[in-house]
């Protein structure tokens, strides 16, 4: 069965910590993806990756980057979380060349006190 | 730009009837649109996806899409609603640069 694993489900950090969220494919994928997603908001991405060392800003990279050392694993950090970086946190991968069919990762539930 | 619209935050229906969940979108040349669920505290899963062809679109677990060129629209929907399907669905499109650009969501309560 694919799969697309998060290394935390749910995480509590303060204000100013650095924060690593992990994100593995067991699917070979080229691409992979992180999104946050906040109740009215929808899904918005953060950064986006096409390949291995290389990485793409999304709509909201601000305070935020991005690893991609290996194929099957990219993180999302947050050097210095924030309050308003309170969210859920999804990771997602997908074929070079399938159109659109996103594989998602359960979700890391981030709260910044 | 490419962008999606829900215009309904929630819909609610009852077990048994069909339902329609709409969205409406906006991209330049052809549009490859799809809809994802998302259960409580889980991952988006993929319903189905139009690329090209026919306009209805059929998925996972009963529901199906229909593509209309002329509205802009790609409402999705399923003959029978079931208490099951209570989730929250997304609507998508595919940009230029392979990312998916994601609706706001729309609650769908089915109610016993």
């Amino acid at each position: 069965d694919v799969k697309v694993t998060q290394s935390s489900r749910y995480l509590v950090k303060r204000t100013g910590e650095k924060v690593f969220l992990e994100c593995v494919q067991d699917m070979d994928h080229e691409n992979m993806f992180w999104y946050r997603q906040d109740p009215g908001l929808g899904l918005r991405l953060i950064y986006f990756s096409y390949d291995v060392k290389m990485k793409e800003k999304g709509d909201i990279p601000e305070g935020y980057s991005v690893s991609r050392e290996k194929k099957e694993r990219f993180s999302l950090i947050l050097e210095s979380a924030s309050t308003n970086q309170t969210s859920m946190y999804l990771c997602a991968s997908k074929s070079q060349g399938a159109t659109g069919e996103l594989f998602f990762g359960e979700g890391s539930r981030l709260t910044v006190l | 730009a490419q962008s999606v619209a829900q215009p309904e935050d929630q819909v609610n229906v009852a077990e048994g009837n069909p339902l329609t969940v709409k969205c409406t979108y906006s991209v330049s040349g052809n549009p490859y649109l799809f809809w994802y669920v998302q259960y409580p505290n889980r991952g988006l899963q993929f319903l189905l996806k139009y690329i090209t062809g026919d306009n209805l679109v059929k998925g996972s677990y009963g529901f199906e899409a229909e593509f209309n060129k002329s509205q802009t629209s790609f409402h999705l929907k399923k003959p029978s609603a079931l208490v099951s399907d209570s989730a929250l669905y997304f609507c998508a499109v595919e940009g230029a640069t392979n990312k998916l650009i994601f609706g706001t969501g729309t609650l769908l309560a089915v109610q016993p």
